[in-house]
């Protein structure tokens, strides 16, 4: 069964419009949350992370929203770009890990 | 610029053949990772390696085999291939420290007739 568990699968969005990816995890060992982002061709690359003792991090048009009760965290895109266009994974990992679980990805589309 | 390269981009191979994936890293990283790729599921992690000879099975070993002789080098085997192991596969590596940022090759994608 999937950890971590990521919605929607594909998402549409115009110029300048914001993107908001969840994801939501079981196990309550996980303690990192990173956001990969990935474009067509490439493999994936870190985008932005966040632990547990924050409930946000931005940087730039991204922020990380995180809600340790629920055990969910999502990713927001503020003034969405065509440039933006890629498929998103979120994922988790234990404190004293190095072992990644991903989400399922999302493929983001920005229309101009 | 930091580099994670795998050796071929398509591949192209018969059911029950032997397939040599080849990753290399020219970071010096102690850590090396090989994932697949599949719609809807994500990056699923296959093997992992923190040292040179030493290696740890990930979330679906099954079907697959890895060699890590040389740092910079991670090899991921499969051995007798099969229509289900069709994937992208991506190789990554990071330092050793916990949680350190991971660095993707492009990825081969794989296709077993």
């Amino acid at each position: 069964q999937q950890q971590v568990k990521q919605s929607p699968q594909s998402l549409i969005v115009q110029k300048g419009g914001i993107s908001i990816i969840n994801c939501a995890y079981e196990n309550t060992a996980f303690d990192y949350f990173p956001w990969y982002q990935q474009f067509p061709g490439k493999g994936p690359a870190l985008l932005i992370a966040i632990r547990p003792d924050v409930s946000e991090k931005k940087e730039g048009r991204f922020t990380i929203s995180f809600n340790k009760s629920a055990k969910q965290f999502s990713l927001h895109i503020m003034d969405s770009q065509p440039g933006d266009s890629a498929t998103y994974f979120c994922a988790a990992s234990r404190a004293a890990g190095n072992k990644l679980t991903f989400g399922g990805g999302t493929r983001v589309l920005v229309k101009p | 610029d930091v580099k994670v390269t795998q050796s071929s981009r398509y591949l192209v191979k018969r059911t029950g053949e032997k397939v040599f994936l080849e990753c290399v890293q020219d970071m010096d990283h102690e850590n090396m990772f090989w994932y697949r790729q599949d719609p809807g599921l994500g990056l699923r992690l296959i093997y992992f390696s923190y040292d040179v000879k030493m290696k740890e099975k990930g979330d679906i070993p099954e079907g697959y085999s890895v060699s890590r002789e040389k740092k910079e080098r991670f090899s991921l085997i499969l051995e007798s291939a099969s229509t289900n192991q069709t994937s992208m596969y991506l190789c990554a590596s990071n330092r050793g420290s916990t949680n350190e940022k991971l660095f993707f090759g492009s990825g081969t994608q794989l296709s077993v007739l």
